[in-house]
């Protein structure tokens, strides 16, 4: 099956700096690769999704790569603020009838004001 | 905006006694998920229904693990007996299809077995 490792597991940045978390994948016929964000006691909740046939996505202060050859998938946050504390969570899926999601390990990522 | 739904938020109970949780996902969704976290972790995917029918329960400890969605709109997972090692939040989400759809998840049942 489908194993996604996730790095780093912690990442502590001064607010305003950028933040990079990395994930790497092993099949390689998954081709859905959503990002979450979950909240100290709150639901995961999307933040940004991208598909094998595009290689950058970007919304804002945050973009996701996907490089397909290496089979790796990298979240940015660029201008970080305190409110983007959180644990974020890696996904690949293989988006076929079942679309089920493998999960990263998550990072624990701390912006200090 | 609709959310997914899930009760209990929190229950504590002792090994071997029988839990239940459950879920209703967003109106017209008709794939449902299971998913459990243990503290520190990613999600980890248990069941999935497609309307009433289960998609995939390879991960499903079905010795003691249940998951029914009998109209194909709400469903339960239940567990019994509980051991300690299955103290963990339990996450339901839904998504509107079954193939590169959104999902979307509830604030899960944070389940403490004693």
């Amino acid at each position: 099956g489908e194993n996604v490792e996730q790095h780093p597991s912690t990442l502590s940045v001064q607010e305003g700096d950028s933040a990079v978390i990395k994930c790497t994948y092993s099949d390689s016929a998954s081709n859905y690769f959503p990002w979450y964000k979950q909240e100290l006691g709150k639901r995961p909740q999307l933040i940004i999704d991208i598909r094998s046939n595009v290689g950058e996505k970007k919304d804002q202060r945050i973009a996701v790569t996907l490089n397909k050859t290496a089979k790796h998938f990298s979240l940015h946050i660029t201008e970080t603020q305190p409110e983007d504390s959180a644990v974020y969570f890696c996904a690949a899926s293989m988006g076929n009838a079942g679309n089920m999601l493998t999960f990263g390990g998550g990072t624990r990522l701390m912006v200090k004001p | 905006e609709a959310e997914v739904a899930q009760s209990p938020r929190y229950k504590i109970t002792e090994k071997s006694q029988a839990v239940a949780f459950w879920c209703d996902p967003i109106s017209g969704h008709a794939t449902l998920y299971w998913y459990r976290q243990i503290l520190g972790q990613g999600p980890e995917l248990l069941v999935q229904f497609q309307d009433e029918s289960v998609v995939d329960d390879s991960q499903l400890p079905k010795d003691r693990f249940s998951a029914e969605r009998l109209k194909g709109v709400d469903s339960t997972l239940k567990i019994q007996p509980a051991e300690l090692g299955d103290s963990a939040m339990y996450l339901c989400a839904s998504s509107f299809g079954q193939g590169v759809d959104t999902q979307y998840f509830g604030p899960g049942t944070r389940l403490t077995v004693l």
